[in-house]
């Protein structure tokens, strides 16, 4: 069975310094791996996702993320954070065969003036 | 291109009702999938539709249930609400481009309310 885990369930960050937002997977195969933002009260928007196509993955707004098969991690960065950043961030693995997404916990990104 | 669409915004029930949510997925799509987003519970599927068929569903009971009509739009009923079926409501939709590089996009949900 195919398993997520975000290891901080919440960050703060100081405007302008770096982010990272820590993501283990856990997998039989291959899996296709995305992280998704969400702002209060609304939905999920799509960051960024791997696909097996390379491992270091760009997203929108300046994220992006490194796909470490022998570390079973995917982990989220951005160099300089924005106040716009402040949300909740999901790391969720697709389960092959099924569609199903499996999301993680989450981490709540919040940004200091 | 317009996203994922769902309503109500907000629905407000009282325990042993009946709910109603809609969903209306990016045009070309023919998935959609259900979500549930409790408070302390995270993110869980639910449901998944395609080309008018139940494809798969999640660790609910059957007073969960939904349908897809035939434009690919989507309702989610839920009966006889209980308490604990407080919860955001994502629907998102999928082209099913393919197993292992399908992404879902996601609509803004349903906050469902029961009292």
């Amino acid at each position: 069975a195919q398993s997520v885990t975000q290891l901080d369930s919440h960050v703060s960050v100081s405007e302008g310094t770096p982010v990272l937002l820590r993501c283990n997977y856990s997998s039989s195969y291959s899996p296709s791996l995305f992280w998704y933002v969400q702002h209060p009260n609304k939905g999920l928007q799509l960051l960024l996702k791997y696909t097996s196509a390379a491992t270091l993955v760009k997203g929108i707004n300046g994220f992006e993320a490194e796909f470490k098969k022998s570390e079973t991690s995917f982990h989220l960065t951005k160099p300089s954070a924005h106040m716009s950043d402040a949300a909740e961030y999901f790391c969720v693995v697709s389960e092959g065969g099924t569609y199903k997404y499996i999301f993680g916990t989450g981490t709540r990104l919040k940004v200091l003036a | 291109e317009a996203g994922v669409t769902q309503s109500p915004t907000h629905l407000i029930k009282t325990r042993g009702q009946q709910a109603t949510l809609r969903c209306s997925p990016i045009s070309g799509h023919t998935s959609v999938y259900w979500y549930q987003q409790a408070l302390g519970l995270g993110l869980q599927f639910l449901l998944w539709y395609d080309e008018g068929e139940e494809r798969n569903r999640g660790n609910f009971p059957p007073r969960f249930s939904g349908r897809q009509f035939p434009n690919y739009s989507s309702e989610l009923n839920v009966n006889a609400l209980e308490l604990e079926d407080s919860a955001l409501y994502l629907c998102a939709s999928s082209t099913l481009a393919g197993v292992f590089t399908d992404t879902q996009y996601f609509g803004p949900g349903t906050r469902l309310t029961v009292l």
